[in-house]
């Protein structure tokens, strides 16, 4: 079955620490993956992606996920947390070719200042 | 960058009544639309697939005459819960693919709706 797990429901840390949220997915073939965040009041918005090439991919506001086939994991991290950062990130997998994204349950990140 | 409008953000109805929810790409044309379902602390899960000019796409276990798709134009596609109850209350996404994007894709989201059936 196509699924994606994100293990962390809920994490809390303080300014300044480093991050690094599971991503690990369940997809027969070539996929795409993908990181979205939504921040207080605001709509989901793409934080990064992954479609081929260097398995180690930065995004925006300084975060970066690393695509490790094996593990069938997109692991995101930062290594140093803002309080802007609290939000819902969401781990996402797109089989190559479609346009049928599966969801992971999301985690919720507060950052404390 | 890329818009996607959603109305209304939330909307509480009686028991029976359709309810219709609005998903508009201001400054893009969108082929493809998706709907998605959201309960708390549960994950996005995917509806339907909104094509401009034919029928959508759903998904399994999703009852098509539940929920309505249309998708008229190449900027609005619009879903109706008919005749609602309160385990159709939840909140509702939708999503825009912009037409000709391929390799570089990524999906627009609206703001979502909170469908509260009494």
């Amino acid at each position: 079955a196509q699924s994606v797990s994100q293990h962390n429901h809920h994490v809390i840390l303080s300014e300044a620490a480093s991050l690094e949220l599971g991503c690990n997915y369940s997809y027969g073939g070539t996929v795409n993956l993908f990181w979205y965040v939504q921040y207080p009041g605001q709509h989901l918005q793409l934080l990064l992606k992954y479609f081929s090439g260097d398995p180690l991919v930065k995004g925006i506001k300084g975060f970066e996920a690393e695509f490790i086939k094996s593990k069938f994991s997109f692991n995101l991290r930062k290594p140093s947390v803002q309080w802007s950062d609290t939000a819902e990130y969401f781990c996402a997998v797109r089989g190559s070719g479609t346009y049928k994204y599966i969801f992971g349950t999301g985690t919720r990140l507060k950052v404390l200042a | 960058g890329a818009v996607v409008s959603q109305h209304p953000s939330w909307v509480i109805c009686k028991s029976g009544t359709s309810v219709k929810i609005e998903c508009r790409s201001l400054d893009f044309q969108a082929t493809t639309m998706f709907w998605y379902r959201q309960f708390p602390k549960q994950s996005l899960m995917l509806m339907a697939t909104s094509n401009e000019g034919s029928k959508a796409t759903y998904e399994q276990g999703v009852e098509k005459d539940k929920f309505l798709i249309n998708h008229a134009s190449l900027t609005l596609s619009t879903l109706t819960v008919t005749s609602a109850h309160p385990e159709d209350s939840s909140f509702y996404i939708c999503s825009a693919r912009e037409t000709g994007m391929a390799t570089n894709e990524k999906l627009f989201f609206g703001s979502g709706t909170q469908l509260s059936v009494l």
